[in-house]
């Protein structure tokens, strides 16, 4: 089965700290991951996808098959990163997301 | 980029009758639209994947005769509550993928409110 784990419901940091936001999976195959953000009041919009190996917002996130984890990491936290962070996974071809149950994270002045 | 788009925002309606929320996508034809359900300080959980022109796919325990969805056209699916009751209570948000890429693009959501 599909599963998505992210252990944190909440994070606090300080502005210009670094963060790490966890994420562990369980799927039998070769999966994709994403991390979605949702900021206040706004809709889910896609953060970054491992296959794109890219860096957005300073955020970045590496696959780590043998820990089955895709932690999103970023070296210098900003205010503006206080959002609803979800990890999802998808898999077989499929289209359909899996999603984690979301950290919240909250960056303080 | 792609946008998806959700209508009504929200709605209040009484035990017993049944409410339609469409889901758009205003810039690209979407193959795939999923229908997903997020209670308060949860998580989303897929409801259904509709695809156009075709059923939807329902996921286990989701009553596919209470959440009745139509994917009628490439830029249009929606969803009926029929026989609304107080536990349908929820944010309903619906994504749509322009397929092959595994990106989704979400909607605002509908907020549903049974009295």
């Amino acid at each position: 089965a599909q599963r998505v784990t992210q252990p944190e419901k909440l994070l606090s940091v300080f502005k210009g700290a670094p963060v790490e936001l966890k994420c562990n999976y369980s799927y039998s195959g070769s999966p994709e991951l994403f991390w979605y953000v949702q900021y206040s009041r706004q809709r889910l919009q896609l953060l970054l996808r491992h296959i794109s190996r890219e860096s957005i917002k300073g955020f970045t996130a590496d696959l780590n098959k043998g820990e089955t984890s895709f932690h999103l990491k970023k070296p210098f936290a900003q205010e503006e990163d206080s959002a609803m962070y979800y990890c999802a996974l998808s898999g077989g071809g499929s289209e359909k997301l899996v999603f984690g149950k979301g950290t919240k994270l909250t960056v303080n002045p | 980029g792609a946008v998806v788009s959700q209508h009504p925002s929200w709605v209040i309606c009484k035990s017993g009758t049944s409410v339609k929320i469409e889901c758009r996508s205003l810039d690209f034809q979407a193959t795939t639209m999923f229908w997903y359900r997020q209670f308060p300080k949860q998580s989303l959980m897929l409801m259904a994947t509709s695809n156009e022109g075709s059923k939807a796919t329902y996921e286990q325990g989701v009553e596919k005769d209470k959440f009745l969805i139509n994917h009628a056209s490439l830029t249009l699916s929606t969803l009926t509550v029929t026989s609304a009751h107080p536990e349908d209570s929820s944010f309903y948000i619906c994504s749509a993928g322009s397929g092959g890429a595994y990106e989704q693009y979400f909607g605002p959501g509908t907020r549903l409110t049974v009295t």
